[in-house]
């Protein structure tokens, strides 16, 4: 079956301008994660959604992140007045049911690169 | 701050031989460790998970140890291949609350022929 998908797999964008990036969970999943991976780390929590509400956003670094995840199945991660920090690789993962325990499904990431 | 310590960086192995990866963690509330493993242009997919009530998990040529009073918990790649050359992330997630998964910062696996 069909794993989590995210678009555009690749994103080159200007300092200062915004942009979104797209998570489709596995089909049937209630449970969906934005992540952040730099070079040469492990990926860092942003944002866990159960259903359409925001469960916790601890993890989002400013106020320039916003995630929504209107019908509680594909996921947008919005970042305002981008910066070169931004850069990284974002991921989305998703989970048939809630709780750490639970197998988190990684998409491939879209790559973010901030001129 | 990195709540969960990997080592190391890099490991290079011959072919058939083992791999170890060593993890630690401070955060008594930790109670699930997955490892996962990642390919280049890939997302993590999730290799083999540990929870503190048993020291050792094992599937096929994959081991995880764990020693809940060091806080420590290491994975072992018996017979290593050239297909288990990957980056390989430790992580640890806390029962109820949260649940994100905090991550290791990856170790480089080179299996050599």
């Amino acid at each position: 079956g069909a794993g989590v998908s995210q678009t555009p797999s690749n994103k080159v964008t200007e300092k200062g301008k915004y942009v979104e990036l797209r998570c489709d969970p596995i089909s049937g999943h209630t449970a969906l994660y934005w992540y952040r991976q730099s070079l040469g780390q492990g990926p860092e929590f942003l944002i866990y959604f159960q259903g359409t509400g925001a469960a916790d956003d601890s993890g989002l670094p400013n106020d320039r992140f916003f995630a929504v995840r209107p019908e509680g199945s594909v996921s947008t991660l919005k970042i305002q007045r981008t910066e070169r920090g931004d850069s990284a690789v974002y991921l989305c993962a998703s989970s048939l049911i809630p709780g750490g325990r639970n197998e988190q499904f990684f998409g491939p990431g879209t790559r973010l690169t901030v001129l | 701050q990195q709540q969960v310590k990997q080592s190391p960086q890099s490991l290079i192995v011959q072919k058939g031989g083992i791999s170890i990866i060593n993890c630690a963690y401070e955060n008594t509330a930790f109670d699930y460790f997955p490892w996962y493993q990642q390919f280049p242009g890939k997302g993590p997919a999730l290799l083999i998970a540990i929870r503190p009530d048993v020291s050792e998990k094992k599937e096929g040529r994959f081991t995880i140890s764990f020693n809940k009073s060091a806080k420590q918990f290491s994975l072992h790649i018996m017979d290593s291949q050239p297909g288990d050359s990957a980056t390989y992330f430790c992580a640890a997630t806390p029962w109820g609350g949260a649940n994100n998964l905090f991550f290791g910062t990856g170790t480089r696996l080179t299996v050599i022929p």
